[in-house]
């Protein structure tokens, strides 16, 4: 079956400017969550979903922000872009629980110029 | 909350040897233990987890032991590759809430 996908896979953005990432999870996982990952940094954990709902929140301002759909579709958002928020975005989905096994799509490689 | 520590964050080995990646967490009621492979420009893969009611899983080179008095669980890579060079992370989880994540191992093969 298919895996996560994330779209797109690249993306420049000038600071300043709003971005909007998407992830489809493997089909029939209903727990959608969202990582940061700078360049030697480890996996920081933005938010997760599940039916809809926000069901856990990292340490990130409120400038990122997601949403998940009814077939468990998520994005996460960024408003007002800055120089830091360059990194690897990626999405993980698990079949209930986030704190289970949890597969990883591809990611989205954010720069900001 | 919970917190993982792991070590060593570069680990280099000749082809052919075994590497082993050690990780602590301090929460006891932790009960999911993965691992995941992540090579460059890639997503993390999962490669193998333990949970709290097994002390050790093997699967092909790859192995996971877990010692849950003094809370700790490593991975051992036996007849190392190549294609085993790649940064490793450990998490852990008590199941209801997010995986918490160590920094991860830079695992280098040397020819």
């Amino acid at each position: 079956k298919a895996g996560v996908t994330q779209t797109p896979r690249y993306l420049i953005k000038t600071r300043g400017q709003q971005v909007t990432l998407s992830c489809s999870p493997i089909s029939g996982h209903r727990s959608v969550s969202w990582y940061q990952q700078t360049p030697g940094q480890g996996l920081q954990f933005l938010f997760e979903y599940f039916s809809e709902t926000q069901r856990n929140k990292g340490n990130f301002p409120g400038r990122f922000s997601g949403r998940q759909f009814s077939n468990s579709r998520s994005e996460m958002n960024v408003s007002t872009l800055e120089l830091g928020d360059s990194a690897l975005y990626l999405c993980a989905s698990s079949l209930d629980r986030a704190g289970t096994e949890a597969f990883f799509g591809q990611g989205t490689r954010l720069t900001v110029v | 909350g919970e917190n993982v520590e792991q070590h060593p964050s570069t680990l280099s080995v000749q082809e052919g040897d075994s590497a082993v990646i050690k990780c602590t967490y301090s929460d006891s009621a932790s009960n999911y233990f993965p691992w995941y492979k992540q090579e460059l420009g890639k997503g993390p893969q999962l490669i193998i987890d333990i949970r709290s009611n097994v002390g050790e899983k093997k699967d092909q080179r790859i192995a996971v032991t877990l010692n849950k008095t003094a809370k700790h669980f490593s991975l051992h890579i036996t007849e190392t590759q190549p294609e085993d060079s790649a940064v490793y992370f450990c998490a852990a989880s008590s199941g209801n809430y997010q995986l918490i994540w160590g920094a991860g191992t830079k695992l280098i093969i040397k020819p």
